[in-house]
């Protein structure tokens, strides 16, 4: 069945950049997305891509897509200390289901 | 408006209570979705209704029973629940099968 990687955490200082790896085995995604998950909330969408795309930026966010090697990333550009969260990578194929990776949990420090 | 709202917030209930949670939304959405989500890790599919129709029931045992009165509404109806059965209870919305996932912000359940 499908799979989705992440790693599950990831220490960043305030202001720097933090970049949030996910790989994927089906070949077949048709998009494939970023949800934040702070502590007791819901997911937030931050953003998606298409699998045609290469690269979506918005803000402070980027995602970039290497079809080739089913690997995704989302950069986050100064990250603030409102960034610490969960990072779930998921993808669907048009199908009926989402397959979420397991999350990256981030924190930002001072 | 992307909004998916959920209620209540947090549940409390006994394993001989029967109470339900509601998921609502008006964005249109034909495609419903109940998880399941325990501490640090990701949302388990739990059942996906299509135009207002059973589409997916992911082996979900029969104290949870989903219910799908109109196409905006989505309730979860839980009888003679377990401790295990504790967990974030998401409900999400897309416009069709595959398409984006709109989430609602859960209910927390605790079961004694």
């Amino acid at each position: 069945g499908e799979d989705v990687e992440q790693s599950l955490f990831l220490s960043v200082r305030e202001g720097d950049s933090s970049v949030i790896n996910c790989t994927y085995t089906d070949s077949s995604s048709t998009y494939l997305y970023w949800y934040k998950q702070e502590p007791g909330a819901g997911l937030q969408l931050l953003t998606y891509i298409f699998s045609n795309m290469d690269m979506k930026q918005d803000q402070r966010l980027t995602v970039l897509l290497n079809k080739k090697d089913k690997h995704l990333s989302l950069r986050i550009a100064d990250t603030q200390t409102g960034d610490s969260a969960i990072y779930f990578c998921a993808e669907t194929d048009y199908g009926q289901n989402f397959v979420f990776g397991p999350g990256t949990r981030l924190s930002v420090l001072p | 408006d992307t909004e998916v709202t959920q209620t209540p917030k947090h549940l409390v209930m006994g394993m001989t209570n029967k109470k339900s949670l509601k998921c609502e939304q008006h964005m249109g959405h034909r495609a419903m979705y109940w998880y399941k989500q325990k501490a640090k890790k990701p949302p388990e599919l739990m059942f996906v209704y299509s135009y207002e129709k059973l589409s997916i029931n992911e082996s979900v045992p029969s104290r949870f029973s989903p219910e799908c009165p109109n196409s905006s509404l989505l309730n979860l109806h839980l009888h003679a629940l377990q401790p295990e059965d504790s967990a974030l209870y998401l409900c999400a919305s897309t416009a069709g099968l595959g398409e984006t996932q709109y989430f609602g912000p859960g209910t927390r359940l605790l079961v004694l």
